[in-house]
């Protein structure tokens, strides 16, 4: 089943302005990471944030937890059309049973210049 | 440069041909994991291993084979390809252990297969 659950499915702005992307799942984490995949390529780790964390900031990326309400954001800010990809959350669940990451099904986010 | 190297990028293959995705890591990384791509399901785990001669079942492992003989390599086997295995594929790696929890997963660039 699907851990993480991305909203929304697609999200255009223009190159400048920011952009928001959340994320909810399901079961307890011990960790919540976002990825970003340029269109067929691999996938690239962005930010990893704990679950006794609350926010973390990256360069332009900031990224909330909320663990009560099981959800996080990853907000990008000023946005560049270099940063046209897909953006996934994926969690590890707690307890760990394997380090398994389970992704959700992303957010295609398109900057426009 | 510290990578995941899949090979092939790309595979076009026929019905039962016996195949193998190879994956290899340069970072002395004890986790990998398979990963196939399809549109509107995401990615989901095929195999994993957790350290040399330790593999494991993930949520989608029928028709597949994995082995880990040595640290660095992690291939992926279809002994009988069948059309519903089209996918775009994922090797991963981590540190592992609690380090998982630290740095992710690196992953490779992918293998797009077509089995026709």
């Amino acid at each position: 089943s699907q851990q993480g659950e991305e909203d929304p499915q697609a999200l255009s702005i223009q190159e400048g302005e920011n952009a928001t992307m959340n994320c909810s799942y399901k079961t307890s984490i011990n960790n919540l990471q976002w990825y970003r995949q340029n269109s067929g390529r691999g996938l690239v780790h962005l930010i990893l944030i704990r679950s006794n964390e609350r926010e973390k900031h990256s360069g332009r990326l900031r990224v909330t937890l909320d663990t009560s309400k099981k959800s996080s954001s990853l907000l990008i800010t000023a946005s560049r059309a270099a940063d046209t990809a897909s953006y996934f959350c994926a969690t590890d669940a707690f307890p760990r049973s394997n380090y398994k990451l389970t992704f959700g099904k992303g957010t295609l986010l398109t900057v426009n210049p | 440069e510290a990578q995941v190297t899949q090979n092939p990028r790309y595979l076009i293959t026929v019905t039962g041909k016996k195949l193998t995705v190879t994956c290899s890591q340069n970072m002395n990384h004890e986790y990998m994991s398979w990963y196939r791509q399809d549109p509107g399901l995401g990615l989901r785990q095929i195999y994993y291993s957790m350290n040399v001669e330790v593999t494991d079942k993930g949520d989608v492992p029928e028709g597949y084979k994995v082995s880990r003989k040595e640290k660095r390599n992690f291939p992926l086997i279809l002994e009988s390809p069948s059309p519903n295995q089209t996918s775009l594929y994922f090797c991963a790696s981590s540190l592992g252990g609690a380090s998982t929890s630290l740095y992710g997963y690196t992953f490779g660039s992918g293998t797009r297969l077509t089995v026709v």
